[in-house]
């Protein structure tokens, strides 16, 4: 079974900190994203990954750095958090094929962060 | 850039009523389409999905065709039981896209069903 784990489900940190948010994939799979998620505003695509130490930028990548120094690993940082950061974080992978099976996004749980 | 509009939630509904969730969208090319779904305190899930016009995806008893001439692909089930609770999300990729990897969501519908 496909299986894409991210490190916490629930995270409280202070303004100004520094905050990592892992997510490991199981399969093997190129690609892998950061998308936040907030009421009303569906997901929104923060930074992905379509090979180790290769990054694009998404739509939202204001305040957010990634790495990936491991196929299986991509992490999401949070140079100095702020309260606008408070959010849902869902990380996803896909297998680099050809045709539809490139386009099937497997999730983790998320983690919930809230920045005080 | 592309885009996808769903109908607002949240939808309430008694058990065995019929489903209908809207969707339409906006893109470039020939986008494949996507219903993804998240029950309470768990990550998305593809659900169903349509690669071509007239295409109908199917799963769990939920239906989608993807209607290019109303930029249109609604969700919709027969009979929903209180388990189809759970936030819904059209979404699309577009083969169009120089990164073509990336999927565009909608906003969410949340799903109730009372017994």
């Amino acid at each position: 079974d496909v299986k894409v784990t991210q490190s916490s489900r629930y995270l409280v940190k202070r303004t100004g900190e520094k905050v990592f948010l892992e997510c490991v994939q199981d399969m093997d799979h190129e690609n892998m994203f950061w998308y936040r998620q907030d009421p009303g505003l569906g997901l929104r695509l923060i930074y992905f990954s379509y090979d180790v130490k290769m990054k694009e930028k998404g739509d939202i990548p204001e305040g957010y750095s990634v790495s990936r120094e491991k196929k299986e690993r991509f992490s999401l940082i949070l140079e100095s958090a702020s309260t606008n950061q408070t959010s849902m974080y869902l990380c996803a992978s896909t297998p680099s094929t050809i045709g539809i099976a490139k386009n099937i996004q497997y999730f983790g749980a998320g983690t919930r962060l809230s920045v005080l | 850039g592309d885009s996808v509009t769903q109908m607002e939630g949240p939808v309430t509904l008694s058990e065995e009523a019929f489903l209908t969730i809207n969707c339409t969208y906006t893109a470039t090319g020939y986008p494949s389409l996507f219903w993804y779904v998240q029950y309470p305190g768990e990550g998305l899930q593809l659900l169903l999905k349509a690669t071509k016009a007239d295409d109908k995806g199917s799963n769990k008893g939920f239906e989608a065709t993807y209607r290019k001439e109303t930029t249109s692909f609604h969700l919709e089930k027969g009979s929903v039981q209180v388990s189809d609770s759970a936030v819904y999300f059209c979404a699309l990729s577009s083969t169009s896209s120089g990164s073509a990897r990336q999927l565009t969501f909608g906003s969410g519908t949340q799903l109730t069903v009372l017994p």
